[in-house]
């Protein structure tokens, strides 16, 4: 799988939006981009994922870059309960394989 | 659904014991993940099943660690025999079709 490219942490105030940016300058035209949250003491949960378009879900947005080079995750009024290593990962849609978690970005969420 | 379900939640054993993870999966999923995070490597993937069967074991780091799905609705993961270097957090997921995938609570291991 193509690699990614995090910052390793970013902070943010509570409620405001913040946007999570991940660079992948070798993505192959069938790669998907998935999104992963882990919560502190918790396993990594699903937050979206897109191919080319933007996506929205009650979680959070997707915006995809047209060339698909990067892409940022856009969480639109932070909580204290979106503290998180937030992982961009990026898998082939015709393959077979399972996700590969990179080391991620730890979001710190400042009341 | 309960979710992937997965015990002990804690582990505290001596070095050279036998340890045994043990995961039970979404029910109707047909993939099986077993992965292991540490601070300084991360989240890793050990192993994963299709069907029960392995299909990716690359990830497993020595002979000394070995998993089983005999069935659909359990797998294990079996470290024999235990070192402290093995001290981590394990992660059991599981999916339908290499979907989005679950993650159980998982199990802190800790080997002394």
């Amino acid at each position: 799988d193509a690699k990614t490219t995090q910052p390793n942490s970013m902070e943010s105030n509570e409620e405001e939006p913040v946007h999570l940016p991940c660079n992948h300058s070798t993505i192959s035209g069938t790669d998907y981009i998935h999104w992963y949250r882990q919560l502190p003491s918790q396993g990594p949960e699903y937050v979206i994922h897109g191919l080319t378009s933007n996506v929205n879900n009650r979680m959070a947005s997707l915006a995809i870059a047209e060339d698909r080079k990067s892409s940022t995750l856009i969480l639109h009024r932070a909580t204290l309960r979106d503290a998180a290593v937030y992982y961009c990962i990026l898998r082939d849609g015709m393959g077979n394989t399972p996700l590969v978690f990179g080391k991620g970005t730890r979001l710190s969420v400042i009341a | 659904d309960a979710g992937v379900i997965q015990s002990p939640r804690h582990e505290v054993t001596e070095m050279g014991q036998e340890v045994t993870l043990r995961c039970k999966p979404i029910s109707g999923h047909d993939y099986l993940f077993w992965y292991r995070q540490t601070m300084m490597r991360g989240l890793e993937l050990l192993i994963y099943f299709n069907n029960n069967v392995p299909i990716d074991d690359s990830g497993m780091p020595e002979d000394r660690f070995s998993a089983k799905m005999p069935n659909a609705s359990f797998s294990t993961l079996k470290i024999q025999p235990s070192e402290p270097r093995d001290s981590a957090v394990y992660f059991c997921a599981s999916s339908w079709a290499l979907g989005t995938q679950y993650f159980g609570p998982g199990t802190r291991l800790l080997v002394l």
